[in-house]
């Protein structure tokens, strides 16, 4: 019983390429949620979808893609990766609280 | 737009001692949790409050929600080493469209 997955957990990758990062829950939340840790700022949200095929903007969308075609996946795409993008992304599900994924470290050189 | 401040941003404490950190929000809710996240992992959630003046325990932890609904408390009592690690408030509004939000964090350190 994996409850939230992401993968791949750690990444480097250039500026300019394309990135996706995947989340799969098996529990069938109806919300998902996309957020990057960085020092200082916490954990911010980037993008959340309250269904499949319903998606939102968070607080920080800007370079940032998400879909969601099933209920238990929602990939972000980082469509031509910056520096400023280098960060730990966490994928998370609620139903009433929120469960987090194991995060994914992403470093963009 | 809705607001959480946690504190201490962080804490330097020895072996035993008991611990408390407080979030206060700009505005009601409805729902107050608590998580803790360990090095290289995700939040884990300790505590889920529904109520206003709950307390709820945990183990050696204890979380409140504060009556004012603008507040809540989380207590760790004869700290040990496992417990070091950021420990994050969350909140949701009262408006059916509000989505919860994190306080920055408050990291523990235990003093060898």
């Amino acid at each position: 019983d994996a409850g939230i997955t992401q993968s791949p957990r750690y990444k480097i990758t250039e500026t300019g390429r394309q990135v996706t990062l995947m989340c799969h829950q098996t529990w069938s939340h109806s919300y998902m949620f996309w957020y990057r840790q960085d020092l200082g700022h916490g954990l911010r949200l980037i993008y959340y979808s309250a269904a499949a095929d319903i998606t939102d903007k968070g607080e920080v969308p800007d370079g940032y893609v998400v879909s969601r075609s099933k209920t238990e996946n929602f990939p972000l795409t980082l469509e031509s990766a910056t520096r400023s993008q280098t960060s730990v992304y966490f994928c998370a599900t609620q139903a009433g609280e929120q469960y987090f994924g194991p995060g994914t470290r992403l470093t963009v050189t | 737009g809705q607001q959480l401040n946690q504190s201490p941003q962080s804490m330097f404490i020895q072996e035993g001692e008991d611990v408390s950190m407080n979030c206060t929000s700009s505005s009601i809710f409805n729902t107050w949790l608590w998580y803790k996240q360990d090095p290289g992992e995700g939040p884990v959630l300790l505590i889920a409050l529904y109520k206003a003046g709950e307390l709820t325990s945990n183990g050696r932890l204890t979380a409140q929600f504060g009556i004012t609904r603008k507040d809540s408390f989380l207590n760790i009592s004869a700290s040990i080493p496992s417990d070091v690690g950021i420990y994050f408030c969350a909140g949701q509004g009262v408006n059916r469209d509000d989505k919860i939000i994190f306080g920055k964090g408050t990291r523990l350190h235990i003093l060898p």
